[in-house]
């Protein structure tokens, strides 16, 4: 089955201790990316890549790191957490050919900092 | 940032009839889709129109893209209870260096009363 698969789907955490939230992407698929989503503030992306070793800014990369050693993975690392990043988390996945086609998207991950 | 932008916020209908969300966007894109997120859930794929379409179907769903007024609606017809849940419309546009990115709206609440 074709799927994008986040863990953990729910984390409690406190200030300051760095954490990893993983996705793995099972369709060969090109490009990923992450999104935090608020209320009242929808989707916002974090971080996107366009290929192994290849990663980019988003709208709002301040307090996140990203690496891309694999085409399937594309972990998201938060090394100081802050209560400002208590939020719920979506990896994304797409082929990659002329422009973005459509994104397969995870389950999310509910971080909360405190 | 090229943010899709969303009305009505919030709508709420009755069974049977028909929806209609739109959206707005500042600069040129290559394509605009339409995605469902049912509460706190991943977001699923509806449907793409690319910048040189102007209409396009797919069951249930209408979407509409006006790039002079950059602007996109999707109709939903004859809605029904499932139907309930969050649309939001996500760009894809150039940014720069042979990269795309995908820029959501913060959504239209939808719900349908049985």
């Amino acid at each position: 089955e074709a799927q994008v698969t986040q863990n953990p789907r729910y984390l409690i955490t406190v200030t300051g201790k760095k954490l990893t939230v993983t996705c793995s992407q099972n369709m060969n698929h090109e490009y990923m990316s992450w999104y935090r989503q608020d209320p009242g503030l929808g989707l916002r992306q974090i971080y996107y890549s366009m290929n192994v070793e290849v990663t980019d800014k988003g709208d709002v990369p301040e307090g996140y790191k990203v690496s891309r050693k694999e085409k399937r993975n594309f972990p998201l690392i938060l090394e100081s957490p802050s209560p400002n990043q208590t939020s719920l988390y979506f990896c994304a996945s797409t082929l990659w050919g002329a422009s973005p086609s459509e994104q397969y998207f995870g389950p999310g991950t509910r971080l909360t900092v405190t | 940032s090229q943010q899709g932008e969303e009305d009505p916020q919030a709508l709420s209908i009755q069974e049977g009839e028909n929806a209609t969300m739109n959206c707005s966007y500042k600069t040129s894109i290559n394509n605009l889709q339409w995605y469902r997120q049912n509460s706190g859930r991943g977001l699923v794929h509806l449907i793409l129109i690319r910048s040189n379409e102007r209409e396009k179907h797919s069951g249930r769903l209408r979407v509409t893209l006006d790039t002079s007024k950059k602007s996109s609606s999707l109709l939903i017809t004859a809605s029904r209870a499932a139907d309930t849940a969050s649309y939001f419309c996500a760009t894809a546009g150039y940014s720069g260096a042979g990269s795309y990115q995908l820029t959501f709206g913060k959504g239209t609440k939808l719900s349908v009363i049985p």
